[in-house]
C-alpha cells in the first residue's frame, strides 16, 4: 500500500531533550515536505526537500533541522525542544504535485 | 508574502443541501491551488488539484473552481451527506516555488441529518 509513515505519532517530552520524528515514503517521491498545524494558524511548511541530499526552508524553519540522506527518509530534528514547538506535525510526498499526508505526529513539550 | 484566507472557519448546514467553500489568496502568481479534507484526528486526503492554467476540476459530488484574477477558489459540495463533515483546507503552490506550499486555516464542515 503506498502511504507516508511517522513515528512515533504521540510524544511528550520536555524542554531541551533531543528528538527526532521519522518520516518515510514508499512511493520513491522525490520531494517530501514536514509540516506544523496549530489551532487558528493552519498548516505552516517548516522544511522541504526536493530530493536526496537537498533541504530547503519553508515558512517556519526556527528550531528544526531536517536531513535527506536517502529518497525514501526525512526525518525532522529538533535539538532542543521547546514549549512553542508543541503542535501537531504532518509530514508530505509528492512525485508531481498532488501530495500525500502522513497521519501526524502530536508532540507535546513540557 | 502570499496569505491564504478561508472564511468561514466553521459552517453547519442540514442535510442535502449544495454548498460552497470559499478560498482565497493575496498573489495571484500561483502555481496550482489544492483543496484537501481532514478528519479530526488525521491526516490530509487531496480531495482536487487545480494547476493555474485551468478553471475548475470536478470529481464526483466535488466541484472546484479557479480564479487567478480575483484570487478566489471556491469549492462546491453537491447533495451534502453527514460523511462529508470534516476540515477542507486549500493549499497554494506559489509560481516562484512550487515546493513553498501556504495553506488556509481550514473551514470546518458540519452537515446535519
Amino acid at each position: 500500500e503506498a502511504q507516508v509513515t511517522q513515528n512515533p505519532r504521540y510524544l511528550i517530552t520536555v524542554t531541551g531533550k533531543k528528538l527526532t520524528v521519522t518520516c518515510s515514503q514508499n512511493m520513491n517521491h522525490e520531494y517530501m515536505s514536514w509540516y506544523r498545524q496549530d489551532p487558528g494558524l493552519g498548516l505552516r511548511q517548516i522544511y522541504y526537500s526536493m530530493n536526496v541530499e537537498v533541504t530547503d526552508k519553508g515558512d517556519v524553519p526556527e528550531g528544526y533541522k531536517v536531513s535527506r540522506k536517502e529518497k525514501r527518509n526525512f526525518p525532522l530534528i529538533l535539538e532542543s525542544p521547546s514549549p512553542n514547538q508543541t503542535s501537531l506535525y504532518f509530514c508530505a510526498s509528492k512525485r508531481t504535485d498532488t501530495q500525500y499526508f502522513g497521519p501526524g505526529t502530536r508532540l507535546t513539550v513540557l | 508574502k502570499q496569505e491564504v484566507t478561508q472564511i468561514p472557519a466553521a459552517l453547519s448546514v442540514p442535510e442535502g443541501e449544495n454548498l460552497v467553500l470559499n478560498c482565497s489568496f493575496t498573489d495571484s502568481a500561483i502555481y496550482n491551488l489544492q483543496w484537501f479534507r481532514q478528519d479530526p484526528g488525521k491526516g490530509l486526503t487531496s480531495l482536487l488539484l487545480i494547476q493555474s492554467s485551468q478553471r475548475e476540476q470536478t470529481s464526483g459530488r466535488l466541484n472546484a473552481s479557479l480564479d487567478k484574477s480575483s484570487g478566489r477558489s471556491t469549492l462546491y459540495i453537491a447533495a451534502s451527506q453527514p460523511g462529508d463533515s470534516a476540515t477542507y483546507l486549500c493549499a497554494v503552490g506559489s509560481y516562484s516555488s512550487a515546493s513553498k506550499i501556504i495553506f488556509g486555516s481550514g473551514t470546518r464542515l458540519s452537515i446535519r441529518p
